[in-house]
């Protein structure tokens, strides 16, 4: 089945540093991919869209200065989480499809503590 | 809110019983997803069904979909200790949505 890689796994970072997150679809192109981000003991949370080679399209409530997403490729997506702050501490996933409209494939997740 | 329904929230049974979880979606859909979360890792995904579906197997696992009623049912039976997990129902036709979750202990 389709793959899909997210790095780091974890990050402790302080508050105020930005940290990125990659997520890759190993065995396919995406020419889109989504963000989730996922509290504990909750739901998963769509974040954005990431389109590729354009502008990324955020939800609502979601301040897409802070996260900064860039789909620079067919196979790779960063989420920049800028100026970090404790609640922004959250397991982040990363999901894309070979097909549009299909089954989504889920990257590992990275978990992400800011002190 | 993204989150559809999910029900119920927590379910403890013995293994070999079966379990039933049931999801409710807010739009129309061209099909809808199951999903399975081990605490704290990723998402594994267990089966899709097409809107123009109304049942739908893989091994243990049943799913039924309801499009006039808007809710799906996952039903695994012959619980074993390992099937222990957060399950979770997504729908959207790229940009997925979730339900809110059942978690699901299965005691040995």
């Amino acid at each position: 089945g389709a793959v899909v890689s997210q790095h780091p796994s974890w990050v402790i970072c302080k508050s105020g540093t930005s940290v990125k997150i990659e997520c890759r679809s190993l065995d396919f192109q995406a020419t889109t991919m989504f963000w989730y981000r996922q509290f504990p003991k909750q739901s998963l949370m769509l974040m954005a869209t990431s389109n590729e080679g354009s502008k990324a399209t955020y939800e609502q409530g979601v301040e897409k200065d802070k996260f900064l997403i860039n789909h620079a490729s067919l196979t790779l997506s960063t989420l920049t989480v800028t100026s970090a702050h404790p609640e922004d501490s959250s397991f982040y996933i990363c999901s894309a499809s070979p097909l549009a409209g299909e089954t989504q494939y889920f990257g590992p997740g990275t978990r992400l503590l800011v002190l | 809110s993204q989150q559809g329904e999910e029900d119920p929230q927590a379910l403890s049974i013995q293994e070999g019983e079966n379990a039933t979880m049931n999801c409710s979606y807010k739009t129309s859909i061209n099909n809808l997803q199951w999903y399975r979360q081990n605490s704290g890792r990723g998402l594994v995904h267990l089966i899709l069904i097409r809107s123009n579906e109304r049942e739908k197997h893989s091994g243990r696992l049943r799913v039924t979909l309801d499009t006039s009623k808007k809710s799906s049912s996952l039903l695994i039976t012959a619980s074993r200790a390992a099937d222990t997990a957060s399950y979770f129902c997504a729908w959207g036709n790229n940009d997925m949505r979730f339900g809110a979750g059942t978690r699901l202990t299965v005691k040995p």
